[in-house]
């Protein structure tokens, strides 16, 4: 199985950061990594795709970056509704696995 | 509007079965990969399964954790998906959504997912 490390997986910023989370790859998964947010009692809901893809209706102050095994989840000017919890997961092969998760917490 | 709706889940004993079904509205149901992902209370993300669509000849993937007990099929004549479980263990307590699969076009991801159904194995 590919094991997906993120760091960190604590993350305390305030309204206007900038912050980065990291996913590392236990081995090559070309560029199928997809980024997710996910608040409490919902569904993980998709930002990125195909490791840098904005899915459509996520606003552009999130971007993604990185190929193979490194990869990154950029997030400028935060506002208070991206406080959350961010998952990367893989899906280059089977069984597709998940971060171990990424909580974004208000300073 | 995609819409997915879970339901089935409850309490079960350990070694018992359950099924979930999940309702889609909102696309072409037949057109696409569906999967099973869980969350245990407090924990993250886990992928359970994967039907595949009719030209894929509906085959299916299974997490290693799951495969042999869980089964997954669907009723594209009805929009609905199932995860038929059985020999649940305390680790199968879990919230399981119901998610929509983008495959192809290059790139791949989990695009929609339904509210989620509550599964508690305990005695």
């Amino acid at each position: 199985d590919i094991q997906l490390t993120q760091s960190p997986s604590f993350l305390s910023a305030s309204v206007g950061d900038t912050v980065t989370i990291t996913c590392r790859a236990s081995q090559d998964i070309s560029s199928y990594l997809a980024w997710y947010q996910q608040k409490p009692g919902k569904a993980p809901n998709l930002l990125i795709y195909a490791a840098s893809t904005l899915q459509s209706g996520v606003p552009s102050r999130f971007s993604g970056s990185g190929s193979g095994t490194e990869f990154t989840l950029t997030i400028s000017s935060l506002q208070p509704e991206d406080f959350a919890t961010y998952y990367c997961q893989q899906l280059n092969n089977y069984p597709i696995t998940f971060g171990q998760g990424t909580r974004l917490e208000i300073k | 509007e995609v819409q997915l709706v879970e339901s089935g889940g409850g309490l079960v004993q350990p070694g018992g079965s359950l099924r979930l079904s999940c309702a889609a509205s909102g696309f072409i149901f037949s057109d696409y990969y569906m999967d099973w992902v869980r969350q245990a209370p407090g924990k993250g993300l886990e992928w359970v399964g994967r039907s595949r669509n009719k030209p894929n000849s509906y085959t299916r993937e299974y997490a290693p954790s799951v495969k042999g007990r869980f089964t997954i099929s669907r009723d594209d004549s009805k929009n609905s998906l199932y995860l038929q479980m059985s020999s649940l263990k305390t680790e199968d307590t879990a919230v399981y959504y119901c998610i929509r699969a983008h495959e192809g076009s290059g790139w791949r991801a989990f695009d929609y997912g339904g509210q989620g159904t509550l599964v508690t194995v305990s005695s």
